[in-house]
This record gives structure tokens, C-alpha cells and sequence, in this order.
């Protein structure tokens, strides 16, 4: 069975600084995608960036980027000149290759990583 | 603004109640999910509709019964729930996109507590 494991329950970053967000998974498949997903107090699930395994190409969204290694499972998600409105739940997601049928099957969540910013 | 809404924002029920919670999107989208999150908990997958018929049910207690309706509109029935239960229910839906990955648009949540 595939596991996404997020080692860091919380982190803090000063405002406009760099951080760096682990993500680790265990898979066999060679077909899969991962994810990150954003929770605010708000509560809404919000993807922030993702990834296909086949592209060897980090993905990049503005501040957001990943660092991937598929090699060694492993899929960092790097956030720059942090803002104040990033502080969130930050949650990686991993989805396999399969073809559903139309939906995108079950995402297979970690635990999350708490994100504060200081002012 | 989000463009996958539910209704109630928050639901209070004793365990002899029935209630409805109320999910819609008009993005066109074909697939729909429920999700239980518990605090301080990853989302995890209750049901998932497809061209509006049920397609995953993640062996999920028969006292939540999922609906839909039409393709805009997603339903979950409540009946003699749980204080266990009492989580942050999420809808969300996706393009029918086949092979190509689609990401999910998730709702604000319905926080259920069952007293």
C-alpha cells in the first residue's frame, strides 16, 4: 500500500524568508502524481502545486516549487519570500496512475505540516 | 470565494436525528467526493461519484448514505450517528479528465458535531 509521511507537524518561518517542507512516500508503481494541498483556517482545500512522476522537470508556481527525487521518494515543497497569509495546514498527497473512469480515485493524504509566519 | 459550496457551515445533531449536508458546484465538473477530516487529521476518503453513480465507497457505516442527485449537486444523509462521528465533512469534485490528471476543488466543509 502507498504512504505519503510528513516528518515536520509544525514549522515557523520569519516573513519573507525560504522554507522547506518534507514529504516522503512509498510506492511501486513507476506511474504516480503528488501534490500539495493548503488548509487555512478557513478550512478549504487548496492545491498549491504538483507533480508528474514521469516529468524529471521540478514544478514551479510562482513562490512555490518542489524539489523531487524520485529516486528517493521524497518531494519537498520550498516556499519563498513567505507571506503572512501562508501560514496554513500544509498536507502532501499522493495519487496513483490508474484510469478511474472519470474521477481522480482516492488521494492518499500525510499527515500534514503546520506552517506559522512571524511578522 | 469558493466554487464548490456547502451547506450548513456548522451542524449540530443528537444521535436520533436525521440530517442532510449539502454540497454544489456549477464548474461542469462530473466527479464528486466526500472526505471525513478529523482534527488535526489528513482528509480520508468516504465516497466518490462519477457521472453521477457511485463509484468508490471506502467501506463507509451504512448511517452515512451518500446522493447525487445530479451532476451539480451532492448529497450525504445522516442517520443515528455517532459522537465519533463529529468531524469536518469536505466535498469536493473534479473535471472528467480519463487519464489526465485533474486536481480536486474542495469546499469550505461542514462541521458536524454529534451530541
Amino acid at each position: 500500500a502507498q504512504t505519503v509521511t510528513q516528518s515536520q507537524p509544525e514549522m515557523s518561518v520569519q516573513e519573507a524568508e525560504t522554507v522547506t517542507l518534507s514529504c516522503t512516500y512509498d510506492t511501486s508503481e513507476s506511474d504516480y502524481y503528488l501534490f500539495w494541498y493548503k488548509q487555512p483556517p478557513s478550512r478549504q482545500m487548496i492545491l498549491v502545486i504538483r507533480q508528474e512522476a514521469y516529468k524529471q522537470q521540478n514544478a514551479t508556481e510562482n513562490r512555490f516549487s518542489v524539489n523531487f527525487q524520485k529516486a528517493a521518494k521524497s518531494f519537498s515543497l520550498k516556499i519563498s519570500d513567505s507571506q503572512l497569509g501562508d501560514a496554513a495546514m500544509y498536507f502532501c498527497a499522493y495519487r496513483d496512475g490508474m484510469n478511474y473512469g472519470g474521477s481522480q480515485g482516492n488521494l492518499i493524504f500525510g499527515k500534514g505540516t503546520k506552517l506559522s509566519v512571524k511578522p | 470565494d469558493t466554487e464548490v459550496t456547502q451547506t450548513p457551515k456548522h451542524l449540530v445533531m443528537g444521535m436520533t436525528n436525521k440530517k442532510s449536508l449539502k454540497c454544489e458546484q456549477h464548474m461542469g465538473h462530473r466527479a464528486m467526493y466526500w472526505y471525513k477530516q478529523k482534527a488535526k487529521k489528513p482528509p480520508e476518503l468516504m465516497f466518490v461519484y462519477s457521472y453521477e453513480k457511485l463509484s468508490i465507497n471506502e467501506s463507509v457505516p451504512s448511517r452515512f448514505s451518500p446522493e447525487c442527485p445530479n451532476s451539480s449537486l451532492l448529497n450525504l444523509h445522516l442517520h443515528a450517528l455517532q459522537p465519533e462521528d463529529s468531524a469536518l465533512y469536505l466535498c469536493a469534485s473534479s473535471r472528467e479528465t480519463g487519464t489526465v490528471i485533474s486536481p480536486l476543488h474542495f469546499g469550505n466543509g461542514t462541521r458536524l458535531t454529534v451530541t
